[in-house]
């Protein structure tokens, strides 16, 4: 099975609205990070996030992670139109350090204007 | 500074047929991975290689697909005989360094390739 899951697999929200996207993952990381994805594009970097650390935040998005319960949240206020996307959490599992990252199958995003 | 370039952008291919997909990572950096994206799903790894060397291959098939960094041009992900399963967006990405905290990845667009 996968090391990030991310869930739910979709959201549809209306503009302003807050969107919540939840990872899950099995294996102690490193760092876990968050990539946005546009329809038939590569992946864009969002965020990351370090094992020791509980919150973060940029702009309109706030990243949290909890280790007891290897899990992490993706928070976007005042949702837009243009934020409408797929969203992967990535996780580089302690032990395989920089070796690769393994991306969960992505919460595909849609705000309606 | 270029982004990471991949192509071509689409590539169609008959099955049995080779695939050639390049990849040019961003300006001074020497480290690439290759994924693998099916519709609506997550990405998958496939290989990540640092110049001249292959360091992790743990996720590509054995049989047919091959890859490799040479010292001089693009990171090339060779797909042999191409099978309809092979049909996918084949995403590249770099790093600057071998990745560790604080480093992230830059995506190319992909090449989406479809075996007809």
């Amino acid at each position: 099975s996968q090391q990030g899951e991310e869930d739910p697999q979709a959201l549809s929200i209306q503009e302003g609205e807050n969107a919540t996207m939840n990872c899950s993952y099995k294996t102690s990381i490193n760092n876990l990070q968050w990539y946005r994805q546009n329809s038939g594009r590569g992946l864009v970097h969002l965020i990351l996030i370090r094992s020791n650390e509980r919150e973060k935040h940029s702009g309109r998005l706030r990243v949290t992670l909890d280790t007891s319960k290897k899990s992490s949240s993706l928070l976007i206020t005042a949702s837009r139109a243009a934020d409408t996307a797929s969203y992967f959490c990535a996780t580089d599992a302690k032990d395989n350090y920089g070796q690769n990252f393994v991306f969960g199958p992505g919460t595909r995003l849609s705000v309606l204007p | 500074n270029a982004g990471v370039m991949q192509n071509p952008r689409h590539l169609v291919r008959r099955r049995g047929q080779e695939a050639r997909l390049r990849c040019s990572p961003m300006k001074g950096h020497s480290h690439v991975y290759w994924y693998r994206q099916l519709p609506e799903e997550g990405l998958k790894f496939m290989v990540y290689l640092q110049k001249e060397n292959i360091i992790d291959e743990s996720g590509m098939p054995k049989e047919r697909f091959s890859a490799e960094f040479p010292k001089e041009g693009p990171s090339i992900l060779r797909i042999q005989q191409v099978v309809r399963g092979d049909s996918a967006a084949y995403f590249c990405a770099s790093s600057p360094f071998r990745l560790r905290d604080e480093e992230k990845l830059f995506f190319g667009s992909g090449t989406q390739l479809s075996v007809l």
